[in-house]
């Protein structure tokens, strides 16, 4: 069974541009969430989406929005880059909504130059 | 608001030693805790997921401990090798939902 998949696998943009990333779940799970890993921060949540809706949002700005297909896939998306928008993207995934063990991809890594 | 502490943060021991790293955490109202392994630049592997019924979970050479009452886990890793070198995060939801909260890790290094 594949794992999560997240592409570009390592992207690298100016301030101000635009970037978004996907996530592709493992077959048959339904929730995809994101987080952002930096060394100063750590790993912190984005959001999740279960059946194409937002179920959870987590403390960053309005500069951060996603979306969930009907296939479950998920892309996010980061507008007005900043220098601290650098860091690690990571996307799990999960059965369904509610507490179920987390399964992460190798994330995305985001250079703000 | 839950919080997830992982002391220490780092961590160095010569091969065949066992590993013990240690989270607590605030509250101890939680569903579940998992144990993740992250290698530099990589993405999280999820080592343990351990239910907040149970006492402690076993994978192979790791075993992983819960005390809720005390706001405590443990994950036991047996004659530790240079492979295990990494660092290990745990996480516990919030409510009842898939939002993880972590500690900061404890990077382990194992020596030859």
């Amino acid at each position: 069974k594949a794992g999560v998949t997240q592409t570009p696998r390592y992207l690298i943009k100016t301030r101000g541009q635009q970037v978004t990333l996907s996530c592709s779940p493992i077959s048959g799970h339904r929730s995809v969430s994101w987080y952002q890993q930096t060394p100063g921060q750590g790993l912190q949540f984005l959001f999740e989406y279960f059946s194409e809706t937002q179920r959870n949002k987590g403390n960053f700005p309005g500069r951060f929005s996603g979306r969930q297909f009907s296939n479950s896939r998920s892309e996010m998306n980061v507008s007005t880059l900043e220098l601290g928008d650098s860091a690690l993207y990571l996307c799990a995934s999960s059965l369904v909504a509610g507490v179920n063990e987390q399964f992460f991809g190798p994330g995305t890594r985001l250079t703000v130059l | 608001k839950q919080e997830v502490t992982q002391i220490p943060a780092a961590l160095s021991v010569p091969e065949g030693e066992n590993l013990v790293l240690n989270c607590s955490f605030t509250d101890s109202a939680i569903y579940n805790l998992q144990w993740f392994r992250q290698d530099p630049g990589k993405g999280l592997t999820s080592l343990l997921l351990i239910q907040s019924s149970q006492r402690e979970q076993t994978s192979g050479r790791l075993n992983a401990s819960l005390d809720k009452s005390s706001g405590r886990s443990t994950l036991y890793i047996a004659a530790s090798q240079p492979g295990d070198s990494a660092t290990y995060l745990c996480a516990v939801p919030e409510a009842a939902g898939n939002k993880l909260t972590f500690g900061g890790g404890t990077r382990v290094l194992v020596k030859p």
